[in-house]
């Protein structure tokens, strides 16, 4: 049963437009999410992430929103840039039984940012 | 990825053999985890070890698969007998002391083939 979903594999968007990438999940006891971003033949990226004390967390073009009531994340990246193509993946931790550093992760959104 | 330093990068297996994957953490890091991402999938975290103690492996499989953090050294990730569905691509990461909501930063990982 997957904890965290990313219902979109693939998303295609013009240069300079907004991109956005979601993420739900289940479990109420996460409480720290976190976005990662992955090129072909690399490890995982640290984007940005957020506390679910905050609904909002901003730096330069990434922002994530937090929505605790509907269990969903998103990732606004604006203006978008052909080096943001890469593979995205949402995370999630808490005080669930994991322990630190166990992480549950999405399957991942591929996005392409078109010139 | 700064820093995690992962060998080797590919890794060919054929069934039966055994594979070791290494991973050198950042310089005063005590801190590793072991990730694996099959296929088409998001990262699914496998162990969790300090110097020379194992804190969480609750996600290891039960038969085949060891880790060790020794007190020299890397720590190694052992796959034993390996079979045809251990081939993945195995991402490790390290911290020091994990404070609370830290994110997690990874090595480029060794894709491990198993023909």
């Amino acid at each position: 049963d997957q904890q965290v979903k990313q219902n979109s594999p693939s998303l295609s968007v013009q240069e300079g437009r907004i991109s956005i990438l979601n993420c739900d999940y289940t479990n109420s006891m996460f409480d720290y999410f976190l976005w990662y971003k992955k090129y072909p033949a690399e490890g995982p990226t640290f984007l940005i992430s957020i506390s679910s004390i905050k609904d909002k967390n901003e730096d330069g073009r990434f922002t994530v929103f937090l929505n605790k009531s509907a269990k969903h994340l998103s990732l606004h990246i604006v203006p978008s840039q052909p080096g943001d193509s890469a593979v995205y993946f949402c995370a999630a931790s808490g005080s669930y039984g994991g322990s630190q550093g166990n992480l549950i992760f999405g399957k991942g959104t591929k996005l392409s940012v078109k010139p | 990825n700064a820093g995690v330093m992962q060998n080797p990068r590919h890794l060919v297996r054929r069934r039966g053999q055994e594979a070791r994957l290494r991973c050198s953490p950042v310089k005063g890091h005590s801190h590793v985890y072991w990730y694996r991402q099959l296929p088409e999938e998001g990262l699914k975290f496998m162990v969790y070890l300090q110097k020379e103690n194992i804190i969480d492996e609750s996600g290891m499989p039960k038969e085949r698969f060891s880790a060790e953090f020794p007190k020299e050294g890397p720590s190694i990730l052992r796959i034993q007998q390996v079979v045809r569905g251990d081939s993945a691509a195995y991402f490790c990461a390290s911290s020091p002391l994990l404070r609370q909501n830290s994110p997690l930063h990874f090595g480029n990982g060794t894709r491990l083939t198993v023909t």
